[in-house]
């Protein structure tokens, strides 16, 4: 049963353009939401990321909205740039018995073509 | 500032062989986790712990033991590799302010082959 789920496995986007990656989740219970770049052979790391009590957070060129009521997520990275291509992974967590743990989806890779 | 190491890179086991992935970290962090990453799947958690002596199960613990003795070591045991048990493995950590969660800081990987 996957929680966090990415239906996209690639997207291409013009440079300059707008790249927007999507992410739908199952639990209402989860509080917390965050993005994650990964290039090859390498570990992610953290891009963004945002609370279940606002809809939206920005970070220069990349900007995260939350829609509760529909439980997605997306990640718009404005103007997309070559050095953006690589996987993305959102991730959801909660907290469990007084502890928490993140939920990752299936990942998105990015081509962003110049 | 090393930030999350993890020990070997690569490894190539046999089929029943033992090993243990090692992960360090050098920023105090509390909560420490185990995911294995597979193509098609993202990445699956493994195991976590929120702290020294604490460590709980994630998605898929089957088949790995973990310890957390100290703050700065959370080390991955695979009791009897299996070829199922051939991925990449990441480490990562984070710190928490009253359980709330903060972004993780991964480790570079381990790409384990089981023949």
């Amino acid at each position: 049963d996957q929680q966090v789920k990415q239906n996209s496995p690639s997207l291409s986007v013009q440079e300059g353009r707008i790249s927007i990656l999507n992410c739908d989740y199952t639990n209402s219970m989860f509080d917390y939401f965050l993005w994650y770049k990964k290039y090859p052979a390498e570990g992610p790391t953290f891009l963004i990321s945002i609370s279940s009590i606002k809809d939206k957070n920005e970070d220069g060129r990349f900007t995260v909205f939350l829609n509760k009521s529909a439980k997605h997520l997306s990640l718009h990275i404005v103007p997309s740039q070559p050095g953006d291509s690589a996987v993305y992974f959102c991730a959801a967590s909660r907290r469990t018995s007084g502890t928490y743990k993140y939920i990752f989806g299936t990942g998105t890779r990015l081509k962003v073509l110049a | 500032n090393a930030g999350v190491t993890q020990t070997p890179k690569f490894q190539v086991l046999k089929t029943g062989q033992s090993m243990t992935l090692q992960c360090a970290q050098d920023m105090n962090h509390e909560y420490m986790s185990w995911y294995r990453q597979d193509p098609g799947m993202g990445l699956r958690l493994i195991h976590y712990s929120v702290g020294a002596g604490i460590t709980d199960q994630g998605e898929v613990p089957n088949g790995y033991n973990v310890s957390r003795s100290t703050t700065e070591d959370f080390p991955l045991r695979l009791l009897s590799a299996a070829p199922s048990q051939t991925s990449v493995y990441f480490c990562a950590s984070s710190y928490s302010t009253s359980g709330v969660p903060y972004e993780q800081y991964f480790g570079p990987g381990t790409r384990l082959t089981v023949t």
